[in-house]
């Protein structure tokens, strides 16, 4: 089965720009989450998603947006972009929106965006 | 305000010893708790969780230790293994996880020894 499968692995935008990085949960997963990962850091909780509807939002500039569409695939829109949103953009799916009961989040590789 | 911390970031230990983590939190409404390893150019992955009702969780050579009155946990890896060598992130979620997502330390980056 495949995994958690993200685009484009890798982007170059200037600041100001816009961006939407792409998602695609694990086959029967209908949950999926977005993380930031700024370079040394641990991840940082950006959204989650379920059934197409936003059940989660961290703390993250309303430059940030997200939709999960009925296939449950995602999309992570920053708009107006700093130099500071250069990150590891991590996508995770789970099935359900809990952790534990219903199984842990699987990350992908991830979509590496530098900001110039 | 770090609500996760791992202090070291960085361990060496010997091929075929144990290989102990440690991971400190300080919100006391985190209800469960996960390891996660991390090759470069890959993304985190699931590698052993505790919920705040048990003590300990074993899976293979990873037992993770939860002491809540302290407010740490720990991760042990019997034997290490070459392939063990990653960086390993805490991550602490409250309430399941869902609204809040989860809270992530720094990591730690663990280096076996031949």
């Amino acid at each position: 089965d495949a995994g958690v499968t993200q685009s484009p692995t890798h982007l170059i935008k200037t600041r100001g720009q816009h961006v939407t990085l792409r998602c695609s949960p694990i086959s029967g997963h209908k949950s999926v989450s977005w993380y930031q990962q700024v370079l040394g850091q641990g991840p940082q909780f950006i959204f989650q998603y379920y059934e197409k509807e936003e059940r989660g939002r961290g703390n993250f500039p309303d430059r940030f947006s997200a939709r999960q569409f009925p296939n449950y695939s995602s999309e992570l829109n920053v708009n107006a972009l700093l130099l500071g949103d250069s990150a590891l953009y991590l996508c995770a799916s789970s099935q359900g929106v809990l952790l534990g009961g219903v199984g842990e989040l699987f990350f992908g590789e991830g979509s590496r965006l530098t900001v110039l | 305000d770090q609500q996760v911390k791992q202090n070291s970031p960085s361990l060496s230990v010997q091929e075929g010893r144990i290989s102990i983590l440690n991971c400190d939190y300080t919100n006391s409404m985190f209800d469960y708790f996960l390891w996660y390893k991390k090759y470069p150019a890959e993304g985190p992955t699931f590698l052993i969780s505790i919920s705040s009702i048990k003590d300990k969780n074993e899976d293979g050579r990873f037992t993770v230790f939860l002491n809540k009155s302290a407010k740490h946990l720990s991760l042990h890896i019997v034997p290490s293994q070459p392939g063990d060598s990653a960086v390993y992130f805490c991550a602490a979620s409250a309430r399941g996880g869902g609204a809040d997502g989860l809270t992530f330390g720094k990591g730690t980056h663990l280096i076996i020894q031949p």
